[in-house]
């Protein structure tokens, strides 16, 4: 079955640039999407097909997608971007999500 | 609004079946296909289960084929996951999600709901 790698954690100081990576085979070859969910609620959609966001998602996220590995860049990290996020891709007719990260806002 | 509210959820036997609903409103419910996404405590997200808009396609995770059942009624604006067989490691809060497509395994989730508990205990 397919699998996405993402790192368990990152850090990343108050308005500096946090990057969370999402490896998968041939990755760039899907549209990946990602998702951020706080503690205690559901999860957000903040990129989708690889660098699209969606209303309301600030232009401080943005996606890219190549090779084995998708990234999802915050820009000007704020205290409000803790949480964790997933990777989540499309593999023969299977929805598979990554293993998570947990964003540390310092 | 866009609002998706799960229900059904609570604590059963292992062995046992539960089923689990999602009521929509604020969209078009039969424009869009419709997911089933779990969290097991502390642990990260597991696509369960999707259906598209007409019902016409449908898709398990291995780990529940065979023993779930997706289904929706679209005048009732309702989606459903008839689970059988529930296990110890079915246990989980189970989200309903919305697809940004009428078709499953495309597109991406853009509206979940807050999720229903599902304990599985002796």
């Amino acid at each position: 079955s397919y699998e996405l790698t993402q790192p368990l954690s990152v850090s990343v100081a108050l308005g500096q640039t946090a990057r969370i990576t999402c490896g998968g085979n041939n990755i760039g070859s899907k549209n990946v999407h990602w998702y951020q969910q706080k503690p205690g609620q559901a999860p957000v959609l903040v990129i989708y097909r690889d660098s699209n966001r969606p209303s309301g998602i600030p232009e401080r996220f943005s996606g890219s997608n190549s090779g084995n590995t998708a990234t999802l860049t915050i820009n000007r990290a704020q205290a409000g971007d803790e949480a964790d996020y997933y990777c989540q891709v499309w593999d023969s007719s299977t929805g598979v999500f990554g293993t998570g990260t947990k964003v540390t806002v310092l | 609004e866009v609002q998706l509210v799960e229900s059904g959820g609570g604590l059963v036997q292992p062995g046992r079946s539960l089923r689990l609903s999602c009521a929509a409103s604020g969209f078009t419910f039969d424009d869009y296909a419709m997911h089933w996404v779990r969290q097991a405590p502390g642990k990260g997200l597991e696509w369960v289960s999707g259906i598209s808009w007409n019902s016409g396609s449908i898709g398990y995770a291995d780990s529940v084929k065979g023993r779930f059942t997706i289904s929706r009624d679209n005048a009732k604006n309702s989606l459903y996951l008839q689970m059988n067989s529930l296990r110890v490691e079915d246990m989980a809060l189970y989200y309903c999600a919305k697809d940004l497509m009428a078709t499953i395994a495309n597109d991406a989730f853009d509206i979940w709901g807050q999720g229903t508990m599902v304990t599985v205990s002796s």
